[in-house]
């Protein structure tokens, strides 16, 4: 298996942007996350999906970010329009089970608005 | 509300010596915990976990230690090599939350 895939690997674009990341869970996995890096906050849950549907999107930081999974091997989180503030490296994990299930990490991307 | 705190933001150890990371939280209710290690460029991969109903789970180098009473546990590495240098983190479930939650990180360094 090649793991959890995302793309781009880095992105870097201008404030009022939109961005799109992508993620791509491991075969079978029925729990996808999504999570934000920063040296400030640390690793930051954003959003988690159960089975395609979203569960907890408290960590969403606003309005400008959204994020879907029309299908168990593809999700997106998009960012309209994107901030300086936003620049961070995004993480999205898969799990078979939540909870205690171990968590599978994608290679994250590096995302830079300027 | 930090409910998983990782205190030390680094630690620099010799090789071959004992690396000791700590991790406390807060809530109760949490029944599991896991340490990941994450390189640079690289996503987070599962080390060890630990459920509550144990004080102690050993992995080759790697041992973690649970303290319920005192909210706190601590993986242990030994001895500790350059490949270990990394930075860990410490993260905890409980039965009703399908999530887990995350401590801060610290930076491990090995030095030769």
């Amino acid at each position: 298996d090649a793991g959890v895939i995302q793309s781009p690997r880095h992105e870097v674009t201008e404030m009022g942007q939109e961005v799109t990341l992508r993620c791509k869970p491991i075969s079978g996995h029925d729990y996808l996350f999504w999570y934000r890096q920063t040296m400030m906050r640390g690793l930051e849950l954003l959003i988690y999906f159960n089975n395609n549907v979203p569960i907890d999107d408290s960590g969403m930081p606003e309005d400008r970010f959204s994020a879907k999974m029309p299908n168990a091997s593809f999700s997106t989180l998009k960012i309209q329009p994107s901030e300086p503030r936003d620049s961070a490296v995004y993480f999205c994990a898969s799990s078979f089970g939540g909870g205690a299930s171990r968590q599978f990490f994608g290679p994250g991307t590096r995302l830079t608005v300027l | 509300d930090q409910q998983v705190k990782q205190n030390s933001p680094s630690l620099s150890v010799q090789e071959g010596r004992i690396s000791i990371l700590n991790c406390d939280y807060t809530n109760s209710m949490f029944d599991y915990f896991l340490w990941y290690k994450k390189y640079p460029a690289e996503g987070p991969t599962f080390l060890i976990s630990i459920s509550s109903i144990k004080d102690k789970n050993e992995d080759g180098r790697f041992t973690v230690f649970l303290n319920k009473s005192a909210k706190h546990l601590s993986l242990h590495i030994v001895p500790s090599q350059p490949g270990d240098s990394a930075v860990y983190f410490c993260a905890a479930s409980d039965a009703s939350n399908y999530q887990l939650i995350w401590g801060a990180g610290t930076k491990l360094i090995i030095k030769p």
